[in-house]
């Protein structure tokens, strides 16, 4: 039973479309993130949102949204996608408070061609 | 902002070697984790330290969390082929907002 599960795993698309990525976790836990992996490896938060609320928001084009529907779910779309956007997004859970650090996915590679 | 800086960048070792890692900051943190990465997978916690000066070992691994609470370093006894990948430290931010800064990784190659 995957713990925090994203789709698709594989993403290749054009410069100028619209895309999105699902995240699910079956965790229990009450705060979702989504990081963004460039090719140099550098972990990078996003967004966070604890029970559906949104608790960060770091410096991230807006064309970057992320919705929460629910505590166990975090998904980010993307609008009029650039080369630049090109990384692997990992999506995470923990208990806020807890302190006992994340649980990550495995990871969307995004392609922008 | 907050940067936590591992070193080495990368390192080749020969497998059965102990391989030393840390990662240094200019703030303090509360809670360190040492995290691994394979190949097309996400990081994985390996070991969460809470106090200054904690030592826990986890099998082969040990951490400790520096004294200053600026530091922390991750040691592998006896490495295995299987411990290639690349480590991330992360660091507890102070500021109340309960998100973890990484670390820029080690990578590592474990020769057979």
């Amino acid at each position: 039973d995957t713990a925090v599960s994203q789709t698709p795993k594989y993403l290749v698309t054009q410069m100028g479309n619209d895309k999105s990525i699902k995240c699910e976790q079956n965790l229990g836990h009450d705060t979702m993130y989504w990081y963004k992996q460039d090719s140099k490896k550098f972990l990078k938060i996003m967004f966070s949102y604890n029970n559906k609320e949104l608790i960060i928001n770091e410096t991230v084009p807006n064309r970057f949204s992320p919705k929460s529907p629910d505590k166990a779910h975090l998904n980010l779309h993307i609008n009029s996608l650039e080369l630049g956007d090109s990384a692997v997004y990992f999506c995470a859970s923990s208990q806020m408070t807890a302190g006992y650090g994340y649980t990550f996915g495995s990871g969307t590679r995004l392609t922008v061609v | 902002g907050q940067q936590l800086n591992q070193s080495p960048q990368s390192m080749f070792i020969q497998e059965g070697e102990d391989v030393s890692m840390n990662c240094t900051s200019s703030s303090i943190f509360n809670t360190w984790l040492w995290y691994k990465q394979d190949p097309g997978e996400g990081p994985v916690l390996l070991i969460a330290l809470y106090k200054a000066g904690e030592l826990t070992s986890n099998g082969r691994l040990t951490a400790q969390f520096g004294i200053t609470r600026k530091d922390s370093f991750l040691n592998i006894s006896a490495s295995i082929p299987s411990d290639v990948g690349i480590y991330f430290c992360a660091g507890r931010d102070t500021s109340g907002t309960y998100k973890y800064i990484f670390g820029t990784g080690t990578r590592l190659k474990v020769l057979a």
